[in-house]
């Protein structure tokens, strides 16, 4: 079956530290890949995706590689803000079989300090 | 455009009650989708509805079940509540649930208490 691994929690950094959040995956078919981030009290908001392997999305600083020969969309931003403490949900939609729900990590919980 | 809506957005029951869970998805969006949020589980698929049709469902019992009116928008019902049903409820809607490629548009949740 479907599986996302992300890196665990929770992860303290100071505000302009470079972020990285690995996250790997295991799929059946062809996944498309995501990150959604939630902020307290809020829903998932869609922060980048990518399509088909060495597609790179990217939004508000933010970006990851779909890397196929190894499985991972890790997640990466030169200089974090304060404003991008949340929640970051590494997630997949496969190509194959009939279902197309999302499958996710278990989250990681990112605090950035001033 | 206006996003997903979901309601209410807090409540609180009691075991052994039923609640119901409303949501309204992004204009012209046909499939919609329920998520379970809880600390110990993470995010967990409920069903998915696309054209009042139960097209996918996870592995909830059945106390967990949901509809789809001709408008798209969606119930979702949790009968005799368990304590274990304490959660955060996430709707997701998107033009169509088969586009692996495609974005879900989540509403702000329903956050369940049960007491």
């Amino acid at each position: 079956g479907n599986s996302v691994t992300q890196m665990e929690g929770p992860v303290t950094l100071s505000e302009e530290a470079f972020l990285t959040i690995n996250c790997t995956y295991t799929a059946t078919g062809y996944p498309s890949l995501f990150w959604y981030v939630q902020y307290p009290g809020e829903g998932l908001q869609l922060l980048l995706k990518a399509t088909k392997a060495d597609d790179k999305g990217s939004n508000k600083g933010f970006e990851a590689t779909y890397r196929k020969e190894t499985t991972s969309f890790h997640l990466e931003k030169g200089s974090v803000q304060v404003s991008d403490s949340a929640v970051y949900f590494c997630a997949l939609r496969d190509s194959s079989g009939s279902a197309r729900q999302l499958t996710f990590g278990s989250g990681t919980q990112l605090t950035v300090l001033p | 455009k206006a996003g997903v809506t979901q309601t209410p957005r807090y409540l609180i029951k009691t075991r052994g009650q039923q609640v119901t869970l409303s949501c309204s998805p992004i204009s012209g969006h046909r499939s919609v989708s329920w998520y379970q949020q809880t600390p110990g589980q993470g995010l967990q698929f409920l069903f998915e509805y696309f054209s009042e049709t139960q097209r996918n469902k996870g592995n909830f019992p059945g106390r967990f079940s949901g509809r789809q009116f001709s408008n798209s928008r969606s119930e979702m019902n949790v009968s005799t509540l368990e304590l274990g049903d304490s959660a955060l409820y996430l709707c997701a809607s998107s033009l169509d649930g088969r586009a692996y490629t495609g974005e879900l548009f989540f509403g702000e949740g329903s956050r369940l208490t049960v007491l």
